[in-house]
């Protein structure tokens, strides 16, 4: 079992600059979940997809977006990065809309924007 | 709001020496309460777990007891090793409420 895997690990833009990131969740689950950690910080909620759908968001503004495919990966899109973007950006994964059962995180993707 | 607050580090211990951390939080409604974990380049795994007052979630020696009275989950483990060195997030999740919300970490360093 391959667990959560993200992709890319590490990544480097420049502010003003788009980024997609990826995900792809635990064998068997539907629901991905994504969030955001800044350095010394805990992981803030960005959204939950779940059925290609975006079902819950947190306090992020529009410049975050996100999508589901049918296989159930997922991608993090942020357009015009800011400097305060930087942070490591984790995919969690889970069983069932709301994510009732555990959540499994991937390593992350490190985003610095310069 | 939901809001976890647990207690700030670094920590550092002697290897078997008592380790504590402290999380309390506040919820709207009956939330389930977690311990997740942080080792170094990785992402967070779940160390235990505890959904009604008074439950004791367990693993790898670590133990924590959802208490409603003080709307605490302190997470202990009574001797440490170094490999249990990470950083240690308290989280909960309010029922119909799809987020975790997390506390700030504890960064926890054993030395041998």
């Amino acid at each position: 079992d391959a667990g959560v895997t993200q992709s890319p690990t590490h990544l480097i833009k420049t502010r003003g600059q788009q980024v997609t990131l990826r995900c792809s969740p635990k064998s068997g689950h539907d629901t991905v979940s994504w969030y955001q950690q800044a350095l010394g910080q805990g992981p803030q909620f960005i959204f939950q997809y779940y059925e290609e759908e975006e079902r819950q968001r947190g306090n992020f503004p529009d410049r975050f977006s996100g999508h589901q495919f049918p296989n159930y990966s997922s991608e993090l899109n942020v357009n015009a990065l800011l400097l305060g973007d930087s942070a490591l950006y984790l995919c969690a994964s889970s069983l069932g809309l709301g994510g009732i059962t555990e959540a499994f995180f991937g390593q992350g993707t490190r985003l610095t924007v310069v | 709001g939901n809001s976890v607050t647990q207690m700030e580090g670094p920590v550092t211990l002697s290897e078997e020496a008592f380790l504590t951390i402290n999380c309390t939080y506040t919820a709207t409604g009956y939330p389930s309460l977690f311990w997740y974990v942080q080792y170094p380049g990785e992402g967070l795994q779940l160390l235990l777990k505890a959904t009604k007052a008074d439950d004791k979630g367990s693993n790898k020696g670590f133990e924590a007891t959802y208490r409603k009275e003080t709307t605490s989950f302190h997470l202990e483990k009574g001797s440490v090793q170094v490999s249990d060195s990470a950083v240690y997030f308290c989280a909960l999740r309010t029922p119909n409420d799809y987020k975790l919300s997390f506390g700030a970490g504890t960064t926890v360093t054993v030395r041998a």
